[in-house]
């Protein structure tokens, strides 16, 4: 069963901007991550937060967490072109720790 | 040097027919995964392996079958394949399993089209 849901489904901004991407999820966790995934590649790992982590930053990634809300959000500062990908939140949840994708945000940066 | 491969990339074959996708890693990794993307990117798990056991096994039919012959090394065996199962397949593999699972590392992908 999925367990994130991103919002929006897709998000088409202008070189410079900045793009927020949400996600939801349904149970406690253990850690949510994030991952880009560009058209016809595999996906790769950006960022990970733990469940007791409320904002964590790399290069011009933010990411929050709250827990209360179940929700995680991905901030891109400054996009550039070469952002243009799909971007998914996962979460390690339940006892078997299964790594669970959520639909995903297709991300367009205009030049 | 490729963290995790999978071969082959494209695989088109006939309604019924049998095939395999391999994996191999070269992180050390303990835990490797198999994830189905569907047309619509939607990426679901299949199986996952931790030091050569078995520990997830996703509603899949049995149609599919996992085997992992070391840590290294996870393949994807499908027999009777249907036109449902055309998807891309992506091997990924982490450090370790459990609470504190990390970071996984995605091979680039075998897109299956069944005709």
């Amino acid at each position: 069963s999925q367990q994130g849901e991103e919002d929006p489904q897709a998000l088409s901004i202008q070189e410079g901007e900045n793009a927020t991407m949400n996600c939801s999820y349904k149970t406690s966790i253990n850690n949510l991550q994030w991952y880009r995934q560009n058209s016809g590649r595999g996906l790769v790992h950006l960022i990970l937060i733990r469940s007791n982590e409320r904002e964590k930053h790399s290069g011009r990634l933010r990411v929050t967490l709250d827990t209360s809300k179940k929700s995680s959000s991905l901030l891109i500062t400054a996009s550039r072109a070469a952002d243009t990908a799909s971007y998914f939140c996962a979460t390690v949840s339940g006892s078997n720790y299964k790594l669970t994708f959520g639909k995903g945000t297709l991300l367009t940066v205009n030049p | 040097d490729t963290a995790v491969s999978q071969t082959p990339k494209y695989l088109v074959t006939q309604m019924g027919n049998d095939k395999s996708i391999k994996c191999e890693q070269n992180l050390g990794h303990d835990t490797m995964y198999w994830y189905k993307q569907d047309s619509k990117k939607f990426l679901k798990i299949m199986f996952s392996y931790n030091n050569k056991e078995l520990i997830i096994n996703e509603t899949v039919p049995n149609r599919f079958s996992p085997k992992s012959p070391d840590k290294a090394h996870l393949n994807l065996h499908i027999n009777s394949l249907e036109l449902g199962d055309s998807a891309v397949y992506f091997c990924a593999s982490s450090q370790r399993w459990g609470p504190d699972t990390g970071e996984l590392f995605f091979g680039e992908g075998s897109r299956l089209t069944v005709l």
